[in-house]
């Protein structure tokens, strides 16, 4: 079935940097664009970032760009996220989703960032 | 940057009858090119990831029961839910599509009265 299984989250101090990853299956990865959608807890959902299907287009949210890096290897259907200098604010689920022209139809089920001293 | 604004922030309904829950957003999202309003809904349960349940508007994603209809257009939209589940007890959240930026309203909480 079609599936997508983020890792790479944890406890990093601020200023630290975190490396995610998303493992995708079921459907044919190259196709599509993916994004990053986070939610602080107790919080609504922002979106972060995408990368197109090539991986030669990408978009950032104001809150991360010049820190966040979005990429993908369509060979190995999977897409990550560099995060660098990381904040306080940036203490989130994040979650790996499927992207269509305008609407995310994909989601994964998230993977834990927490960034505290 | 456009901002999306839902209301209410909360509602409680009986089982079996209507929900509304209405989102706008500060700038027209219909395309003109393509007559389509880059608008959608989600319903996210405790514990889980949001759901996707329409698209420009009105379309219902794959497998969302029929009970659930989005309508609207520009920058007024609304999502109801007919006869209201049980298992429709969860947070629901509009998502524009604008000028290269996607923007989630606050969220709407829907509970059973």
């Amino acid at each position: 079935q079609v599936q997508l299984v983020e890792s790479g989250g944890g406890l990093v101090k601020p200023g630290g940097s975190l490396r995610l990853s998303c493992a995708a299956s079921g459907f044919k990865f190259s196709d599509y664009y993916m994004s990053w959608i986070r939610q602080a807890p107790g919080k609504g959902l922002e979106w972060v970032s995408y990368i197109s299907s090539s991986g030669t287009a990408t978009l950032y949210a104001d809150s991360v760009r010049g820190r966040f890096t979005i990429s993908r290897d369509n060979a190995r259907n999977s897409l990550y996220m560099q995060m660098n200098n990381l904040r306080a604010e940036d203490t989130a689920v994040y979650y790996c989703v499927r992207t269509l022209w305008d609407a995310f139809d994909i989601w994964g089920q998230g993977t834990m960032v927490t960034v505290s001293s | 940057d456009i901002v999306m604004t839902q209301s209410p922030d909360s509602l409680a309904v009986s089982l079996g009858e209507r929900a509304t829950i209405n989102c706008k957003s500060s700038q027209s999202v219909f395309s003109s090119p393509n007559n389509k309003n880059y608008l959608a809904w989600y319903q996210q349960k405790p514990g889980q990831p949001p759901r996707l349940l329409i698209y420009w508007a009105s379309t219902r994603e794959s497998g969302v029961p029929d009970r659930f209809s989005g309508s609207g257009s520009g920058t007024d939209f609304t999502l109801t839910i007919n006869s209201l589940q049980a298992e429709d007890v969860a947070l629901y959240y509009c998502q524009s599509y604008y000028s290269s930026t996607f923007t989630f309203g606050p969220g709407t909480k829907v509970d059973i009265k």
